[in-house]
């Protein structure tokens, strides 16, 4: 199992650039994530999928687009990049489990720096 | 507004000693807590959790004690070691929607 991977693993737009960032898991999990870690900010979650053709926005969704067409697949999309969307993007992905807290798993990250 | 806040930034630990890292939460809806550790340039990894029913849950070296009235919870590692150094996240879950603390960085003193 490769687990969760995300690429690219860096990334430099320009102001105004769109791109889409990768993620795939092989774990069959339905529940998949996209988070933002920025200093003194913590992780913030931007959305998250219940399963293939559902999503939903979590606490900084603005500027942000997803799709979840696979249990594999949940790229995420920046439309117009700016600089205050320069910051560390995690995906994760877990398996929902009745009376569980479904630990998710997370892949590696990308670095994105708008300029 | 933070839901899930940590206050301590940092902590330095002597090898063999008790690490404790805390953490705060403001919705009592809270259903589930987590913890996770993170080194440089990688993604998290679960750690332990807890049920907001429980008080205590305990795996190996790792305890989290969750204090409803308080809304606290704390991590205790026992003995700390060297590879424990890492950024530990405490995270608290409200149905489909998870929510991070700013993460407190320990370092374990060889």
């Amino acid at each position: 199992n490769a687990g969760v991977t995300q690429t690219p693993k860096f990334q430099v737009l320009k102001t105004g650039q769109s791109m889409t960032l990768q993620c795939a898991q092989d774990m069959n999990h339905e529940y998949m994530s996209w988070y933002r870690q920025d200093p003194g900010m913590g992780l913030r979650l931007i959305h998250y999928s219940v399963g293939a053709g559902i999503t939903d926005q979590g606490e900084v969704p603005n500027g942000y687009n997803v799709s979840r067409s696979t249990t594999e697949d949940f790229p995420l999309r920046l439309l117009s990049a700016a600089p205050s969307q320069t910051s560390v993007y995690f995906c994760a992905s877990s398996r929902p489990r009745a009376g569980g807290p479904n630990e998710q798993f997370f892949g590696p990250g990308t670095r994105l720096t708008v300029l | 507004d933070q839901q899930v806040k940590q206050n301590s930034p940092s902590l330095s630990v002597q090898e063999g000693r008790i690490s404790i890292l805390n953490c705060d939460y403001t919705n009592s809806m809270f259903d589930y807590f987590l913890w996770y550790k993170k080194y440089p340039a990688e993604g998290p990894t679960f750690l332990i959790s807890i049920s907001s029913i429980k008080d205590k849950n305990e795996d190996g070296r790792f305890t989290v004690f969750l204090n409803k009235s308080a809304k606290h919870l704390s991590l205790h590692i026992v003995p700390s070691q060297p590879g424990d150094s890492a950024v530990y996240f405490c995270a608290a879950r409200f149905g489909n929607q998870f929510y991070f603390g700013t993460g407190t960085s320990l370092t374990v003193i060889p």
